[in-house]
């Protein structure tokens, strides 16, 4: 079984920019997470989701930022108008069943 | 704010010297508590986890942590560390919902 799948691994944008970031679960899991690492700060969740629907999205910034998990197809975390301040390394993780966590190995995002 | 806290920023020590990682988390009532480990260039893996029942935890590759609840503490330790243990390790906890919260970990460096 293979692990959660993030990629790119390392993307970079310039500003104005957009980012799209993409996620695929483990085999059977229906619920995927997103957290924001910035530098020498640990994991900030951002959004909760399962298929087709957002749980809790408290954690993303009102504007720009956007998550799906469509019902066929990797979930996706979109930055719009990227800005330098969204550089950081964002992780996704997946579980089968809301409780124990999974973590994909990180999209590193550098915004010239 | 509610939060998770480590204790130590950086820590350097030679091969079969012991480790001890502080954590210590401000949430009230139930609480889960995990360790986690992420090796250069990997994504995080769960060391160990504290649900319930015996507050000794047993991870793997060695660690154990000991969950105290009147110190609001999880501490993470390891009699005798190795070269491979060299990695940045985070304490999160999850109150009694889905997010994991996170310390802002610790870089742990093992000199051979």
């Amino acid at each position: 079984n293979a692990g959660v799948m993030q990629n790119p691994r390392h993307l970079v944008r310039r500003r104005g920019q957009e980012a799209r970031l993409r996620c695929s679960p483990m085999k059977g899991h229906s619920h995927v997470y997103w957290y924001r690492q910035l530098p020498e700060e640990g994991l900030k969740f951002m959004v909760y989701l399962q298929k087709e629907n957002i749980i809790d999205e408290s954690g993303m910034p009102k504007e720009r930022f956007s998550a799906e998990f469509p019902k066929e197809g990797p979930s996706i975390l979109r930055i719009q108008q990227v800005v330098r301040g969204d550089s950081a390394a964002y992780f996704c993780a997946s579980s089968p069943d809301g409780n124990e966590q999974f973590f994909g190995p990180g999209t590193r995002l550098t915004v010239l | 704010a509610q939060s998770v806290s480590q204790h130590n920023h950086h820590v350097i020590l030679s091969e079969a010297a012991s480790l001890e990682l502080g954590c210590n988390y401000s949430y009230g009532g139930t609480v889960n508590l995990f360790w986690y480990v992420q090796y250069p260039g990997q994504h995080l893996q769960l060391l160990l986890k504290y649900f319930s029942g015996d507050p000794l935890v047993k991870g793997i590759k060695g660690f154990e942590a000991e969950f105290i609840k009147s110190k609001f503490s999880f501490n993470l330790r390891k009699p005798s560390v190795q070269w491979s243990d060299t990695a940045e390790y985070f304490c999160a906890a999850r109150p009694n919902d889905y997010k994991l919260s996170f310390g802002a970990g610790t870089t742990v460096t093992v000199r051979a």
